[in-house]
């Protein structure tokens, strides 16, 4: 059964901290894993990954993906108020010419400050 | 065991045919949305609702119809089918639509010809 796990659940830390956030998977016919964040209405994107080891950034975000070891991580470095959010792990999978995604439940991360 | 269901896992349909796509929820939750995912274009919402007849249009609305009558069903309806609707669909539910972990249905494969 194809699934996806995130951890942690939830995190809380002060302002200026770095947080990572890990998501491990078992799929078959992975295709790529996408990260979102969520903390309106719907989750907006991040990042996608597909290759292993090779590092995504944007701004204070970060992710990479080792495709061995079936996982990826989220960085974020000095955080802010403003990263409080819930992050969703999820995997597209490639079955028979068709797509399918495969979410996590997601790490809850509060920022005070 | 908690969980979204979304009914039928595949459908392939003909331009103008009326479907509907179910969403049943056990959560007792209060907050359900229908997304959209296409490649390279991420998840787009399309409808969501609040509570028990309270729904409202998301990013992307156009053909698309939902009801909610009852707290655990969110149906997404398509009156006229066309290819563009052709998409992965996924139905969520959370207790809150602010910073709550949302909970993803299996998805929907819709085909449109």
């Amino acid at each position: 059964e194809d699934k996806v796990v995130q951890s942690p659940l939830s995190l809380v830390v002060h302002e200026g901290d770095t947080v990572t956030l890990n998501c491990s998977y078992e799929v078959t016919n992975f295709r790529s894993l996408l990260w979102y964040k969520q903390e309106k209405k719907a989750p907006t994107f991040l990042f996608m990954l597909t290759s292993s080891g090779i590092e995504k950034k944007s701004g204070r975000l970060s992710s990479i993906l080792d495709k061995k070891e079936l996982f990826s991580i989220l960085n974020i470095t000095a955080t802010q108020t403003g990263d409080s959010a819930v992050y969703l792990c999820a995997v597209e999978t490639d079955q028979t010419g068709a797509n399918n995604l495969f979410f996590g439940t997601g790490t809850r991360l509060t920022v005070i400050p | 065991e908690a969980q979204v269901t979304q009914n039928p896992r595949y459908l392939i349909t003909v331009t103008g045919k009326k479907l509907t796509v179910t969403c049943s929820q056990n959560m007792n939750h209060e907050y359900m949305s229908w997304y959209r995912q296409d490649p390279g274009l991420g998840l787009r919402q399309i409808y969501y609702s609040m509570n028990v007849e309270v729904t409202d249009k998301g990013d992307v609305p156009e053909g698309y119809k939902v009801s909610r009558k009852e707290k655990r069903n969110f149906p997404l309806i398509l009156e006229s089918p066309s290819p563009n609707q052709t998409s992965l669909y996924f139905c969520a539910s959370s207790t809150g639509w602010d910073t709550d972990t949302q909970y993803f249905g299996p998805g929907t494969r819709l085909t449109v010809l």
